[in-house]
């Protein structure tokens, strides 16, 4: 079962920020959270992940609350092709078995013109 | 980044027949993983495939219904066997990535297949 909470969908209108929250309670002191979105009728794609910091890339930010039980995705300049489903993992990074990949229902986002 | 390619990218089959899905990969891998996506389903895990030894299944996913082969470090095959319109889905590969991708999945555009 997925380890992750997340709301089933979201709006935002274009060129705005979409913050897309992630409720982690029970995630171990070893487990990361990473964030993966799937478009349409495409494999998902890796946005982003982290431990305990803050993280940023080319396509968003990730904010880890110092409980490390909830955390937000946020990509700064929302565009109509962000429109996916977004997963929020839990996950260690030790190999073996926990590679493994556990997908929960995600967020629905709708950019909207 | 790692580019997965599969084939074929769709399918439509009649009940009780096989279908073996391929998957390549532009660099070798030690990890190979199989997913299946039902219809307004999220994603479920099936197996871990490594090169040289047996595929590891999840839970609710058996061999003999989802055989897989791993010749080599860059190409892995999973065939639905017997097939039923409960097997319609979208069926994905995926590896792990390395290096700076290291912690980093990459997945294959997916198989759609459609059982009648």
């Amino acid at each position: 079962d997925a380890k992750t909470t997340q709301p089933p969908s979201m709006d935002c209108a274009e060129g705005r920020a979409a913050n897309l929250p992630c409720n982690h309670s029970t995630i171990s002191g070893n487990e990361y959270v990473y964030w993966y979105r799937q478009i349409h009728s495409q494999g998902p794609q890796y946005i982003i992940h982290g431990l305990k910091n803050n993280e940023t890339n080319e396509m968003a930010s990730l904010i880890i609350t110092e409980d490390r039980k909830s955390s937000t995705l946020i990509l700064p300049h929302a565009t109509l092709r962000d429109t996916a489903v977004y997963y929020c993992i839990v996950r260690e990074n030790s190999g073996g078995s926990n590679y493994k990949l556990t997908f929960g229902k995600g967020t629905l986002l709708t950019v909207n013109p | 980044s790692a580019v997965i390619s599969q084939k074929p990218s769709r399918d439509i089959c009649q009940r009780g027949t096989s279908l073996t899905i391929q998957c390549q990969v532009d660099s070798q891998v030690t990890m190979m993983f199989w997913y299946r996506q039902q219809p307004g389903q999220s994603l479920t895990l099936i197996a871990t495939a490594n090169q040289g030894s047996e595929a590891t299944y999840e839970s609710g996913f058996v061999i003999d219904k989802f055989p897989i082969s791993r010749p080599n470090l860059t190409f892995s095959t999973l065939t639905v066997s017997n097939m039923s319109p409960e097997d319609s889905s979208i069926y994905l590969c995926s590896v792990e990535g390395s290096g700076t991708n290291y912690n980093e999945q990459f997945f294959g555009p997916g198989t759609r297949l459609t059982v009648l």
